[in-house]
């Protein structure tokens, strides 16, 4: 079965400095590889997403992930964190077949100091 | 809509109510789902529908979570007689058919005291 898991529960960054949320996953195939952000009281956004080819991805607001099959790892990062980047944070994989539902992690809540 | 809504926003039940927790995906989307999120907890696949059909409940927990489409748009998921086990943010996602390419709502949160 699939499954994710994201080690770390809880990560503090100040601004300005690198980030690297990790994830490893579990799945019998090519995965298609999300991550998510959910700020409080929000449903998620998508940040970025690994479906095949060049496996550096980049996403939205500065957010890359790069897949390695080696280590079935899918880690996030992003050079320069931003107060506004604070918030939990999902990797998920994603099922093929019809109904394209997503196995997430336990998230990763990132909070940023000044 | 402009976006995936949910209703309510927040739900107090009392042990043994029943509650419905409405979907509003965006216009057109042929494909939604719900997943369960419990405190501390990633999301939690529940059920799938492809316009009125549903294709997929294989996550729904309990014989008590009942979830419809019957017009191919708005959706239910109604949960009978709550346990406190069922507190959790429900959230609702739909989709143009593109793979993944999910619009989530901001969820329903429901409390059973």
């Amino acid at each position: 079965a699939q499954s994710v898991t994201q080690p770390d529960i809880h990560i503090t960054v100040s601004e300005g400095a690198s980030l690297e949320l990790r994830c490893n996953y579990s799945y019998g195939a090519t995965p298609y590889l999300f991550w998510y952000v959910q700020s409080p009281g929000q449903g998620l956004q998508l940040l970025l997403k690994y479906f095949s080819g060049d496996t550096l991805v980049q996403g939205i607001k500065g957010f890359e992930a790069e897949f390695k099959r080696s280590q079935s790892s899918f880690n996030l990062r992003k050079p320069s964190v931003h107060w506004s980047d604070a918030a939990e944070y999902f990797c998920a994989v994603g099922h093929t077949g019809t109904a394209s539902k997503l196995t997430f992690g336990t998230g990763t809540r990132l909070q940023v100091t000044l | 809509g402009a976006g995936v809504s949910q209703s309510p926003r927040y739900k107090v039940a009392k042990r043994g109510q029943d509650v419905a927790l409405r979907c509003d995906p965006i216009s057109g989307h042929v494909s939604l789902f719900w997943y369960q999120q419990a405190l501390g907890q990633g999301p939690e696949f529940l059920t799938y529908f492809q316009n009125e059909a549903q294709l997929d409940k294989s996550g729904l927990p309990s014989d008590r979570f009942f979830a419809e489409r019957p017009e191919g748009s708005v959706s239910t998921l109604k949960i009978q007689r709550t346990q406190q086990e069922d507190s959790a943010v429900y959230l609702c996602a739909s989709s143009s058919g593109q793979l993944y390419g999910y619009t989530f709502g901001s969820g329903t949160r429901l409390t059973v005291v």
